[in-house]
C-alpha cells in the first residue's frame, strides 16, 4: 500500500499514561499533519511538519507533542491522558508544504482511554 | 474565526432522488471551500473543492457568499452514494482546513 499508513489501528490505554501514534505518509510527500475526531469536537487539526520542520499548529494541548523524522515519517506522543482524549486519531500527508496539493488521509488510530 | 455548519447530521433519500447536502460557512473574506467524502470502511478522501468547478461522481457544489454556503447537490442519487460527507474551508491565509460535523448520507434502493 503506497498510502498514508498508520499505526497501531487501535490502542486501549489508562488515564495518566503516554502513548505513541506513527503515521508515514505517501512517498513523495513532505508534508504531514495530525487530525482529532472526537464525538464532541469533530475533526479537529492538531499539527503539520513539512520535510521534519514544525510549519502550522492547531488546537494541540501541551499535553501533545509530534515530531517528523528523516525518513519523514512522524509520530505523535500523547500524556498524560485524560478521558477526554479518546478519539479518533488521523494523518495526512501532502506533496507542498503551504497547501498545494491535495491531503491524502490515513485509516486513523482509534484511542481508547479507560 | 472560520466556521463550518452542516445542519442536518442524517439525511435519507431514496434511490434516484435528489440530494442536497447543506454547508453554511462564517467568514467574510474569500475563502477556499471543500467537500471530503468517507465511504464505509475507507478512508477520508477529497471529493471536490469549488476553485475546480468540477463535477465528480455527479456532484456539484456551488459556493454562493451572498447566502455563505457550498451546498453539495446530486440530481440522481445512488445507493453507493451512502457516506460520510463533510464540508470544509480554508481562509485567512490559511491552508488547513476547518471542518464541519459531517452529514451522514443514507441512500436506500
Amino acid at each position: 500500500d503506497s498510502g498514508v499508513t498508520q499505526t497501531p489501528k487501535h490502542l486501549i490505554t489508562a488515564t495518566g499514561q503516554r502513548v505513541t501514534l506513527r503515521c508515514s505518509p505517501r512517498s513523495g510527500d513532505l508534508s504531514v499533519y495530525w487530525y482529532q475526531q472526537s464525538l464532541d469536537q469533530g475533526l479537529q487539526f492538531l499539527i503539520q511538519y513539512y520535510n521534519g520542520e514544525e510549519r502550522a499548529k492547531g488546537n494541540i494541548l501541551e499535553r501533545f507533542s509530534a515530531q517528523q523524522f528523516p525518513d519523514l515519517h512522524s509520530e505523535l506522543n500523547l500524556s498524560s491522558l485524560e478521558l477526554g482524549d479518546s478519539a479518533l486519531y488521523f494523518c495526512a500527508s501532502s506533496v507542498g508544504g503551504q497547501g498545494e496539493g491535495e491531503q491524502f488521509f490515513g485509516p486513523g488510530t482509534r484511542l481508547t482511554v479507560l | 474565526a472560520q466556521r463550518v455548519t452542516q445542519p442536518e447530521k442524517l439525511l435519507s433519500v431514496f434511490k434516484g432522488a435528489p440530494v442536497e447536502l447543506k454547508c453554511n460557512y462564517s467568514y467574510s473574506g474569500s475563502p477556499e471551500l471543500f467537500w471530503y467524502v468517507q465511504y464505509s470502511r475507507q478512508r477520508l478522501q477529497l471529493l471536490l473543492r469549488h476553485i475546480s468547478r468540477e463535477s465528480i461522481k455527479g456532484f456539484t457544489a456551488d459556493l454562493n457568499k451572498g447566502e455563505t454556503s457550498f451546498h453539495l447537490k446530486k440530481p440522481f442519487a445512488q445507493e453507493e452514494d451512502s457516506a460520510m460527507y463533510y464540508c470544509a474551508i480554508a481562509s485567512g491565509g490559511s491552508y488547513i482546513p476547518t471542518f464541519g460535523r459531517g452529514t451522514s448520507l443514507i441512500v436506500h434502493p
